[in-house]
């Protein structure tokens, strides 16, 4: 149980287009669904906080009109990356919430999506 | 304010031996920690986690400790497999604040040798 997917798993742009990534959480409700970035060899950075029907809590230094966040669903969000550029180019990786009876709540993480801006 | 440090960043053990992870943190008002294992160019998998109100979890070959006077966590793997070798991550969390949010550490790469 608790799959999460991304899709696509990667993506080569140009310059200036914009980027569709999707996150499904597989066989269970995510309220709380959460976007990351990893640059290599570093740590994964969170960049939003995604709930379910409400907008998206984006971290310092994220800029929300750039990295457009939807929650339309328990079990769908998606992150556009608007008018990309070569430094967009990172390994993105979303999470879904559930919660662990004894413990709290827990993300179960996409395999990612590798994006490459020309 | 790296919140969440991983001071080790790799380990080199021998296949059968035990692997020891270790993780501080300094913001007390986390509640909820968690280990993942990450592969390149995957996301990480849930490996374990652990409550502030307990002192161990154990899950298979896995256990993980936490000592909350003195702010340290570690990941125990025993007997250490080739097919462990892989980036850990220990994560954390306050869930009276920010409820799931994750802070990381930097990640410590483990390799087993067979």
């Amino acid at each position: 149980g608790a799959v999460v997917s991304q899709h696509p798993s990667w993506v080569i742009c140009k310059s200036g287009t914009s980027v569709k990534i999707e996150c499904r959480s597989l066989d269970f409700q995510a309220t709380t669904m959460f976007w990351y970035r990893q640059f290599p060899k570093q740590s994964l950075m969170l960049m939003a906080t995604s709930n379910e029907g409400s907008k998206a809590t984006y971290e310092q230094g994220v800029e929300k009109d750039k990295f457009l966040i939807n929650h339309a669903s328990l079990t769908l969000s998606t992150l556009t990356v608007t008018s990309a550029h070569p430094e967009d180019s990172s390994f993105y990786i979303c999470s879904a919430a559930t919660y662990n009876r004894g413990f709290g709540e827990t993300q179960y993480f996409g395999p990612g999506t590798r994006l490459l801006v020309l | 304010d790296q919140q969440v440090k991983q001071n080790s960043p790799s380990l080199s053990v021998q296949e059968g031996r035990i692997s020891i992870l270790n993780c501080d943190y300094t913001n007390s008002m986390f509640d909820y920690f968690l280990w993942y294992k990450k592969y390149p160019a995957e996301g990480p998998t849930f490996l374990i986690s652990i409550s502030s109100i307990k002192d161990k979890n154990e899950d298979g070959r896995f256990t993980v400790f936490l000592n909350k006077s003195a702010k340290h966590l570690s990941l125990h793997i025993v007997p250490s497999q080739p097919g462990d070798s892989a980036v850990y991550f220990c994560a954390a969390s306050d869930s009276g604040t920010s409820y799931g949010k994750l802070t990381f550490g930097q990640g410590t790469i483990l390799t087993v040798h067979p």
